[in-house]
C-alpha cells in the first residue's frame, strides 16, 4: 500500500520568509496530492492540491511541485505570515471514484516567529 | 456550506465501557472516514466506509467498529474501551475531491 513520508516534523521561520515542506510517496499509481493545514484545535482543511498531470500550482503565497519521477511533492509558502502557524499535512491518494482513502503524512509544525 | 459535525467535543469515559462516537454530513456523501491523530503519528485511518452499510478497514482497526446504516451518518464504537484508545477522532467526508473534516472528538478513558 501507499507510504507517505514528510519533513521536517517541525520547521521554524522568521516573518516574511519561506518556508518549504517537503513529502514522498511510495506508489507511483497515486495522482493526486492535497495538502492540508491544521490550525490549533481546530480541523484540517484543504489548501491546496495538485494532481499527478500538472507539476506545479500556485494559489497566492502557496504552491505546490510535483516531481513524479522521484515521487516526492513540496509545499512551498513564501512571505510568510504569523497566521501560517499550524501543523500541515500532505497525502497521497489514487484518484477515482473516491473510494480510495488519502493517505496522510505525519504532519509539520510550521511556527512563523514575528 | 459544507457541514460535518460530531457529537461530541470532548468525551471521557472508563476502561471497559462501550463508546459510541457519531458523524454526520449534509453534502450527500458516499464516502466516510475515522481517523485518530496522535502526537507525531499524524492521521491514521482506522475505518471508511463508501456505501450505506459497506465498510472496510484502515490502518489501525483492532479495537474499533463502525456502523454506516444511513448515507449520512457514519458511527465509530469501542467495544471495551482502553486507557491506549484516548486520543483525538476525527470524521470526514469526501465526494470526488477534498475531504472535509468533523471538529473532532477528544477521547479521555481512564
Amino acid at each position: 500500500g501507499e507510504n507517505v513520508e514528510q519533513h521536517p516534523s517541525t520547521l521554524s521561520v522568521q516573518e516574511g520568509d519561506s518556508a518549504v515542506i517537503k513529502c514522498t510517496y511510495s506508489d507511483s499509481a497515486s495522482n493526486y496530492f492535497p495538502w492540508y493545514k491544521q490550525e490549533l484545535g481546530k480541523r484540517p482543511q484543504l489548501i491546496i492540491d495538485i494532481r499527478s498531470n500538472v507539476g506545479e500550482k500556485k494559489d497566492q503565497r502557496i504552491a505546490v511541485t510535483l516531481n513524479k519521477t522521484a515521487k516526492h511533492f513540496s509545499l512551498h509558502i513564501t512571505e510568510t505570515q504569523p497566521e501560517d502557524s499550524a501543523v500541515y499535512f500532505c497525502a497521497a491518494s489514487l484518484l477515482k471514484s473516491g473510494n480510495t482513502p488519502l493517505v496522510f503524512g505525519k504532519g509539520t509544525r510550521l511556527s512563523v516567529i514575528a | 456550506d459544507v457541514k460535518v459535525t460530531q457529537s461530541s467535543r470532548y468525551l471521557v469515559k472508563r476502561t471497559g465501557e462501550k463508546v459510541f462516537l457519531e458523524c454526520v454530513q449534509d453534502m450527500d456523501h458516499e464516502n466516510m472516514f475515522w481517523y485518530r491523530q496522535d502526537p507525531g503519528l499524524g492521521l491514521r485511518l482506522i475505518y471508511f466506509s463508501y456505501d450505506v452499510k459497506m465498510k472496510e478497514k484502515g490502518d489501525i482497526p483492532e479495537g474499533y467498529s463502525v456502523s454506516r446504516e444511513k448515507k449520512e451518518r457514519f458511527s465509530l464504537i469501542l467495544e471495551s474501551a482502553s486507557t491506549n484508545q484516548t486520543s483525538m477522532y476525527l470524521c470526514a467526508s469526501t465526494g470526488l475531491r477534498e475531504q472535509f473534516f468533523g471538529p473532532g472528538t477528544r477521547l479521555t478513558v481512564l
